[in-house]
């Protein structure tokens, strides 16, 4: 079946301005995160959904980050006024249940640039 | 809080090479342990996992055995190829993570003929 799907594959954008990336999971999967990867680095998580409501968004770094997963499906990742320190690969995973034990299924992530 | 510790590379390997990635955790209560493995190119990849302690995970030849008396998961694989060449994530979930992942920083492995 079709994993999960993340796009744009690639972003360029300059300072300032604002990106939406967005995420499609597995199908039938309740539970859904953000993580981000700076090179050389392990994934650090941003937030994660169950559902349609944001459980824990204790990893956003601060209030440029937004997330939604309105639907319960599709969630898009919203950065405001990006920074150049913004620039990074942004994963998104799914899991069919939420819990600790449950495998976490990556998509191919969105790498952004900001200039 | 909840981390991961991974042992840094990069490691290079000929053919047939015994593999050994060391990974320990420091967590409250008992985590789920997973390597995750990410190819070139390509995204994460969930290689074993084990959600108990003294369970083993197993696969393509990798094992990892869940240690709580050493707090430590260490990936081995008794004989590598070339194909396994990737970067390797050892990662923990618990239950107080409230089910995110922490990840270790990855270690780059190349396996030469």
């Amino acid at each position: 079946g079709a994993g999960v799907s993340q796009t744009p594959s690639n972003k360029v954008t300059e300072k300032g301005k604002y990106v939406e990336l967005r995420c499609d999971p597995i199908s039938g999967h309740t539970a859904l995160y953000w993580y981000r990867q700076s090179l050389g680095q392990g994934p650090e998580f941003l937030i994660y959904f169950q559902g349609t409501g944001a459980a824990d968004d204790s990893g956003l770094p601060n209030d440029r980050f937004f997330a939604v997963r309105p639907e319960g499906s599709v969630s898009t990742l919203k950065i405001q006024r990006t920074e150049r320190g913004d620039s990074a690969v942004y994963l998104c995973a799914s899991s069919l249940l939420p819990s600790a034990q449950e495998t976490q299924y990556f998509g191919p992530g969105t790498r952004l640039l900001v200039l | 809080g909840d981390s991961v510790t991974q042992m840094e590379g990069p490691v290079t390997l000929s053919e047939e090479a015994f593999l050994t990635i060391n990974c320990t955790y420091t967590a409250t209560g008992y985590p789920s342990l997973f390597w995750y493995v990410q190819y070139p190119g390509e995204g994460l990849q969930l290689l074993l996992k084990a959600t108990k302690a003294d369970d083993k995970g197993s696969n393509k030849g990798f094992e990892a055995t869940y240690r709580k008396e050493t707090t430590s998961f260490h990936l081995e694989k008794g004989s590598v190829q070339v194909s396994d060449s990737a970067v390797y994530f050892c990662a923990l979930s618990g239950p107080n993570t409230g089910n995110q992942f922490y990840f270790g920083t990855g270690t780059s492995l190349t396996v030469i003929p």
